[in-house]
C-alpha cells in the first residue's frame, strides 16, 4: 500500500541552526500539508501547499518557515532559525484531491525535532 | 471558527469490550466532514474512519463505528470489542469546506488503554 515517507525520523539541532525536514508524498498525490504536534499537545495545521505554491498558512507558520517541492518528488519544510519551542513532532500529509471534503489525509510517520 | 472538543482525556476499558470516546464539534459550515485517527506509541498517525455532514448513514468500518448526532454536533467514535492493539491516542478532526481552507482542525486527543 502507498505510503507517505519522511526523513529524518529524529533531529537534534542547536537552537539558531536551520532545519529541513522531508516528506516523499504517495505519488499521484497533489496536496501537501505539514502538522505538528508539541509534546502531548494536539497536533496543529502549519500550512498547505498545492500546484507549488502554498494555498494557506497558519499562524504559526511566519518567515522562519519555508516549505517547497525541489525535484517533483521531494516536498520540504525548513526552519531557518530554530527556536526551542520549534521542538515538536512535524507531520507531513498528503491527499489526491484537496477540494473533496471526504478526502483522506494521509500522515507520514513523523520527524521528531527536539532543539537545544 | 471551527472547533473540536474531546473532553476525555483518558479511557480505560476491558478487552472485548465496547468504548465510546467522545468528540463535539463547533462549524457555521453546512458542509464539512469528521475524521478519526489513531496515533500509537510509535507516533504515527493512522486514518480510522470518516463521516461527512449530509450522509445519511453513520459511517462504519470494521470494528470502528461513527455516532453521528447531527443536531448535537457529535461524531462519538464507537470501538466494538476492543483489543490490547486498540490502547493508543485517539483524535477527532474536522475539515470544513471554505475555498482553500482544506486543513484539518483537530481535538486534544483521547488516550486510550485497554486492559487485559
Amino acid at each position: 500500500e502507498p505510503e507517505v515517507t519522511q526523513t529524518p525520523s529524529h533531529q537534534v539541532t542547536q537552537m539558531g541552526q536551520e532545519v529541513i525536514l522531508r516528506c516523499v508524498p504517495i505519488s499521484n498525490h497533489l496536496y501537501f500539508y505539514w502538522y505538528r504536534q508539541i509534546l502531548g499537545q494536539k497536533v496543529e495545521f502549519l500550512v498547505s501547499f498545492y500546484n507549488n505554491e502554498i494555498s494557506e498558512k497558519s499562524e504559526i507558520f511566519d518567515d522562519q518557515f519555508s516549505v517547497e517541492r525541489p525535484d517533483g518528488s521531494n516536498f520540504t519544510l525548513k526552519i531557518r532559525s530554530t527556536k526551542l519551542e520549534d521542538s515538536a513532532m512535524y507531520f507531513c500529509a498528503t491527499t489526491s484531491q484537496g477540494a473533496l471534503l471526504k478526502e483522506t489525509q494521509y500522515f507520514g510517520p513523523g520527524t521528531r525535532l527536539l532543539v537545544l | 471558527a471551527q472547533k473540536i472538543t474531546q473532553t476525555q482525556p483518558g479511557m480505560f476499558v476491558q478487552e472485548k469490550e465496547a468504548v465510546t470516546l467522545d468528540c463535539t464539534y463547533d462549524t457555521s459550515d453546512p458542509s464539512y466532514g469528521l475524521f478519526w485517527y489513531k496515533q500509537p506509541s510509535s507516533g504515527e498517525m493512522i486514518f480510522l474512519i470518516y463521516q461527512g455532514s449530509y450522509d445519511q448513514q453513520n459511517a462504519t468500518e470494521g470494528r470502528y463505528s461513527l455516532n453521528f448526532q447531527k443536531a448535537r454536533k457529535s461524531a462519538n467514535l464507537v470501538i466494538s470489542a476492543s483489543q490490547l492493539g486498540d490502547s493508543a491516542m485517539y483524535f477527532c478532526a474536522m475539515r470544513a469546506y471554505g475555498g482553500a481552507t482544506n486543513k484539518l482542525i483537530f481535538g486534544t486527543g483521547t488516550l486510550l488503554a485497554v486492559q487485559p
